[in-house]
């Protein structure tokens, strides 16, 4: 059973960069698409990006010039950083497995974790 | 910026059907991609309910049914229970955003 487990700093400074992991125990991270999604308090979802080892990194047209994922196969973990934080990226930060190999399309996000609280406030 | 949308909330009596809508655009329903929803219950991650418009995970019960139409999709759920009571959000796939793309989120209630 696959499990995905969110760490990170739950205070990030304006200006500075949020970094985030996510630790998949139970699969391999070298398979799937792997994204990061969040949500802002009392909002809805918002696709933050995904990375398949070997197939593509997309990233969403709002937040590319500030975000990066990557992959480390060694430790099982994907990662998200993103850059010149402000208050509006205070959210829950989720990463969510697709179990595609092929199109990011068909089988939606099968697997979530429990999310991490990310506040931007100095 | 994409976004498909949804009503904010629905409301019904235990055991009475409930729709949820969920209207997209050329760019991603009507693009033929399929549509995938999730339920929220609050303080909670979202949880895969329905796949591929119509297909549901191992587990879900069968009281949840999904739909879609041109550039549109639906959630059905009959027989309302109080622990259905949740956030619900539908999900696509957009070319504009080379990514996902979710529903504004409909809140139900079981009156």
């Amino acid at each position: 059973q696959v499990q995905l487990q969110e760490s990170g700093p739950g205070l990030v400074k304006p200006s500075e960069t949020l970094s985030l992991t996510c630790t998949v125990s139970g699969g391999s991270v070298s398979s799937h698409y792997w994204s990061w999604i969040r949500q802002p308090p009392g909002k809805g979802l918002e696709w933050i990006g995904y990375m398949h080892h070997s197939v593509r990194t997309n990233y969403n047209p709002s937040l590319k010039s500030r975000v990066t994922i990557s992959i480390d196969t060694s430790k099982n973990q994907v990662s998200l950083k993103l850059s010149s934080v402000t208050a509006a990226d205070t959210a829950v930060y989720y990463c969510a497995r697709d179990p595609s190999n092929s199109y990011p399309y068909y089988y939606g996000l099968d697997v979530w974790g429990h999310g991490t609280t990310v506040t931007v406030s100095s | 910026q994409s976004v498909l949308t949804q009503p904010p909330s629905v409301s019904g009596a235990p055991g009475q059907r409930v729709t949820i809508s969920c209207t997209g655009s050329s760019s991603n329903i009507g693009a033929r991609y399929d549509v995938h929803w999730y339920q929220q219950v609050p303080g909670t991650a979202p949880k895969l309910l329905i796949y591929g418009n119509t297909d549901r995970p191992s587990g879900v019960p069968d009281r949840f049914s999904g739909s879609k139409s041109g550039t549109s999709a639906s959630l059905a759920i009959t027989g309302l229970q109080a622990e259905d009571e949740a956030d619900y959000y539908c999900q696509s796939y957009d070319t504009g955003l080379s990514g996902y793309v979710f529903g504004t989120g409909t809140k139900v209630t079981v009156l």
